[in-house]
């Protein structure tokens, strides 16, 4: 167990709908980082947040958004979902922007 | 573009034998290589991982061999177990405040009992 959680575990929803996804870091930590995993990109990042401030952003949709609050938990944003957006979002977290990132068991989103 | 290239995409090795999974970078802003090791249905979980100034690093049966100069770094399993049966994944981390992660496309190891 890493200290990561994330909800929910499961979620299924149709096209053209909205999710959020939320995940709490590791206690102490600061910075929060949203990953995609999918069978034809496999891990992809998709943005950093730090201490409420985004850090880093990768290949993330415009659709997509995300922030962290002041108690640092984490909430990922999907909407105008597409068939494609199918697939395991990660969330991990680091102490301050330290090499070690641990990541959460993940959620699980299917587009039908 | 993909900037870390993993290799083999799968691998199946016997009991006790060694597995050895590859990878190369490009990027000379990295300054961070963990690896992870996934199983169905979990997240990554860190394993092991080595900065550039160092060539080599162990921890238990697993050991990182890194070549600067070759931007090659290698993970390998001594005495490979079944419970070892997992995904692997190479990862780069670059210097600076923006710590994204560029991972690997993976390796499937399966050990055979």
């Amino acid at each position: 167990d890493s200290g990561v959680t994330q909800t929910p575990k499961h979620l299924i929803t149709a096209t053209g709908q909205r999710v959020t996804l939320r995940c709490s870091p590791r206690s102490g930590d600061l910075s929060v980082y949203w990953y995609q995993q999918s069978l034809d990109q496999g891990l992809q990042f998709l943005i950093q947040y730090y201490n409420g401030e985004e850090r880093a952003k990768g290949n993330i949709l415009e659709r997509f958004s995300a922030q962290q609050f002041p108690d640092l938990h984490s909430e990922l944003n999907l909407s105008s979902l597409e068939l494609g957006d199918s697939a395991l979002y990660f969330c991990a977290s680091s102490y301050r922007g330290g090499n070690e990132q641990f990541f959460g068991p993940g959620t699980r989103l299917t587009v039908l | 573009q993909q900037q870390v290239k993993q290799s083999p995409q799968s691998l199946i090795v016997q009991k006790g034998g060694i597995s050895i999974i590859n990878c190369a970078y490009e990027n000379t802003a990295f300054d961070y290589f963990p690896w992870y090791q996934q199983f169905p249905g979990k997240g990554p979980a860190l394993l092991i991982a080595i900065r550039p100034d160092v060539s080599e690093k162990k921890e238990g049966r697993f050991t990182i061999s890194f070549n600067k100069s070759a931007k090659q770094f290698s993970l390998h399993i001594m005495d490979s177990q079944p419970g070892d049966s997992a995904t692997y994944f190479c990862a780069a981390l670059p210097r600076g405040s923006a710590r994204q992660l560029t991972f690997g496309s993976g390796t499937q190891l399966t050990v055979l009992p």
